[in-house]
This record gives structure tokens, C-alpha cells and sequence, in this order.
């Protein structure tokens, strides 16, 4: 069975404090791993895919890097707009086009 | 352009009683599925379809069913609600596999 598991569950960063978030994943074969963030009462809105270990993409102060094991995702500098759950899900082989999504991180982001 | 529509927002349903959540596409995405979130469970997979007249199963499809006779729409059928269904429901689309799915804004069902 597919599992994600992600951490901290929450997070409180003072503005321009760096940190990492953590999501580790067990799966048969890894086709995909997604970033979303969710702001309260919305849907997640997508920010990236991964396909392969050793694979990075940015985004303004969101980096997210994989590995074999597990993807981490990098705020770099951050500010309260970047306040927000993140999500990260994982397509697998076989699962069709099914997401296993991890519970979140709650981050918060304080002056 | 509006991306994926949701209706209703909100919704209180009666135990037995049944209902659709509507949801609808305009960007000609042909992957769409249906998601329930729960505190603390994360986002679970009911339905999902690849293209019109093509759907299955995901991982908590019980209770529930889907039809999808057009590229736009992908309603979801609550058949006799129950209170363990109530939950935020995101209906989600994309252009095609492996690519990042665009999300509604959600409708909140409680049933008593």
C-alpha cells in the first residue's frame, strides 16, 4: 500500500527564517511526486512535480528537491503570504491515476 | 475562464437522503476525479475518470457513484447519505497524466 507521510505538522517560521519541509513515501514505483498548497477553505493549488531522484524545481522562494526515499521542500526567506498548508501527493505504478496524498504541513509564517 | 466549478459550497443533508455535487471544467481537461478530505486523513480518492464515458474507482467509492458524459462535467451521486460522508469534497482536473491537477474551491457537506 502507498503511503506518505509528512512533517513537521506544523510549522511557525519567523519572516525570513529558512526551513525545510519534509514528505517521505513508500511506494511500489514512483511515477510522480506533486507539491500543493492549500489556504483555509480553498483547494490545493498545484505547485510542482517531480518525476525522478536528484530532480529540483523552483519556484519564487519554494525549491523542491527528491529523493529515492523522499522530497523536501525548501522556503527560502520566507514571508506571511507564504502562510498555507502544504500538501504533497504521489503517483505510483499501477495505481492508475490515482494520488496518495500525505496529511500536510500547516505553515505559518510570522513578522 | 473559470477552472473547475463547484456547487453547492454547502450543503445539510439528512441521513438516507440523496444528493448530486456538481462540478464543471472549461479548459478542456480530459482527467478528472473526486476527493474527500477529512481532518487529519488527508485527501482520499473516491472516483476518477479519463475521459468521457470512461470512469473508476478510487480508494472510498462506496456510497458513491459518478457518471461522465461530457469532457466538462463530473457530477458525484451520493446515493443515501450517512453521517461518516460528511466531509469537504474537491472535484479536480487535468490536462493529462502526470500533470498537476487544477482543484475546485470545495463543497462542505454535513449530514445529520
Amino acid at each position: 500500500e502507498d503511503q506518505v507521510t509528512q512533517s513537521p505538522e506544523a510549522l511557525r517560521l519567523q519572516e525570513g527564517e529558512s526551513s525545510s519541509l519534509n514528505c517521505s513515501y513508500t511506494v511500489s514505483g514512483l511515477r510522480g511526486l506533486f507539491w500543493y498548497r492549500q489556504d483555509p477553505g480553498k483547494g490545493p493549488e498545484f505547485l510542482f512535480t517531480l518525476y525522478s531522484a536528484g530532480e529540483e524545481k523552483e519556484k519564487e522562494r519554494l525549491k523542491a528537491t527528491l529523493t529515492k526515499k523522499e522530497s523536501f521542500l525548501h522556503i527560502t526567506a520566507p514571508k506571511p503570504e507564504d502562510s498555507a498548508t502544504y500538501l504533497c501527493a504521489v503517483q505510483a505504478t499501477g495505481g492508475g491515476n490515482k494520488l496518495t496524498f500525505g496529511t500536510g504541513t500547516q505553515l505559518k509564517v510570522e513578522l | 475562464n473559470a477552472g473547475v466549478t463547484q456547487t453547492p459550497k454547502f450543503q445539510v443533508l439528512k441521513t438516507g437522503q440523496s444528493m448530486t455535487l456538481q462540478c464543471a471544467q472549461d479548459m478542456n481537461h480530459e482527467y478528472m476525479s473526486w476527493y474527500r478530505q477529512d481532518p487529519g486523513m488527508g485527501l482520499r480518492l473516491i472516483h476518477y475518470s479519463v475521459g468521457a464515458g470512461i470512469t473508476d474507482q478510487g480508494e472510498v467509492p462506496n456510497g458513491y457513484n459518478v457518471s461522465r458524459s461530457t469532457t466538462e462535467d463530473f457530477p458525484l451521486r451520493l446515493l443515501s447519505a450517512a453521517p461518516s460522508q460528511t466531509s469537504v469534497y474537491f472535484c479536480a482536473s487535468s490536462p493529462r497524466d502526470l500533470y498537476g491537477y487544477t482543484f475546485g474551491s470545495g463543497t462542505r457537506l454535513t449530514v445529520v
